[in-house]
C-alpha cells in the first residue's frame, strides 16, 4: 500500500498568498496517477486535479498541480477567501487507493 | 450536472448491520466505475470500496474485507453498500463517489450519509 504523507500539517496564510503543498509517496506513483481534493467544513470533497497537473471541469487556474514519482505539489497562485480549506492528495497508481493525510489552509 | 444521493446510514450498535444506497441522477451510470469514501469524525479522507462498471469486479480495503459487500443495481441506477458486522472504527460519514473517465480519481461525489456504530 502506498503511503501518502502530506505537509505541512497546517498553513496559516493571508489572502492573495502564494501557497504550495506537498504530497510525498511511500514508493513512486505510477503514471502519475495522482489527484488534488479540497474540503470545506460539512461538504464533501471537490476535486481540483487529477494526473498530477490536469485541471477538473470549472478549477480556476490559480490552483495547478506538478511532479512526479513519489514527489507532487499543488499551488495556489494567489489564495482567494474562498479557497481556506483542507486539501487532499489521493494516489489510484496502484491498489488500495489511498488518500494524504490532508493539509488544512487557514486564515491568519 | 452528476448527482449522487446517498442514504441508509444512522445508529446502531456494535455487530450490527446496515444498507447504504448511493442514487445517480444526469449520467450514464453503467459506464462507471464507482466509490464509497468514509471520513471519520474529525479525520481524514479513507477509501472503503470500488465497484467497476459492470458490476463485475468489486474491492475493498483490508479494514473492511469480509464484512463490508458493494453491488450496483443497473436497473435503478443505484449502488449499494451491505455493511455487517459493524464496529465503533466504523463510525464515520460515507460518501459515494463515481470514478473518472480516465482513472480512478473521483470526480463526483454525494453530500454523504453518517454512520454511527455506538451502544
Amino acid at each position: 500500500e502506498i503511503v501518502l504523507t502530506q505537509s505541512p500539517g497546517t498553513l496559516s496564510l493571508f489572502p492573495g498568498e502564494r501557497i504550495t503543498l506537498s504530497c510525498r509517496a511511500s514508493q513512486s506513483v505510477g503514471n502519475s496517477f495522482l489527484a488534488w481534493y479540497q474540503q470545506k467544513p460539512g461538504q464533501a470533497p471537490r476535486l481540483l486535479l487529477f494526473d498530477a497537473s490536469r485541471r477538473a471541469t470549472g478549477v480556476p487556474d490559480r490552483f495547478s498541480g506538478s511532479g512526479s514519482g513519489t514527489d507532487f505539489t499543488l499551488t495556489i497562485s494567489r489564495l482567494e477567501p474562498e479557497d481556506f480549506a483542507v486539501y487532499y492528495c489521493q494516489q489510484y497508481g496502484s491498489s488500495p487507493l489511498t488518500f494524504g493525510g490532508g493539509t488544512k489552509v487557514e486564515v491568519k | 450536472e452528476v448527482q449522487l444521493v446517498e442514504s441508509g446510514g444512522g445508529l446502531v450498535q456494535p455487530g450490527g448491520s446496515l444498507r447504504l444506497t448511493c442514487a445517480a441522477s444526469r449520467i450514464a451510470f453503467n459506464s462507471y466505475a464507482m466509490s464509497w469514501v468514509r471520513q471519520a469524525p474529525g479525520k481524514g479522507l479513507e477509501w472503503v470500496s470500488g465497484i467497476s462498471g459492470s458490476g463485475g469486479s468489486t474491492y475493498y480495503a483490508d479494514s473492511v474485507k469480509g464484512r463490508f459487500t458493494m453491488s450496483r443495481d443497473k436497473s435503478m441506477n443505484t449502488v449499494h453498500l451491505q455493511m455487517n458486522n459493524l464496529r465503533g472504527e466504523d463510525t464515520a460519514v460515507y460518501y459515494c463517489a463515481k470514478l473518472g473517465v480516465s482513472g480512478h480519481y473521483h470526480d463526483y461525489w454525494g453530500q454523504g450519509t453518517l454512520v454511527t456504530v455506538s451502544s
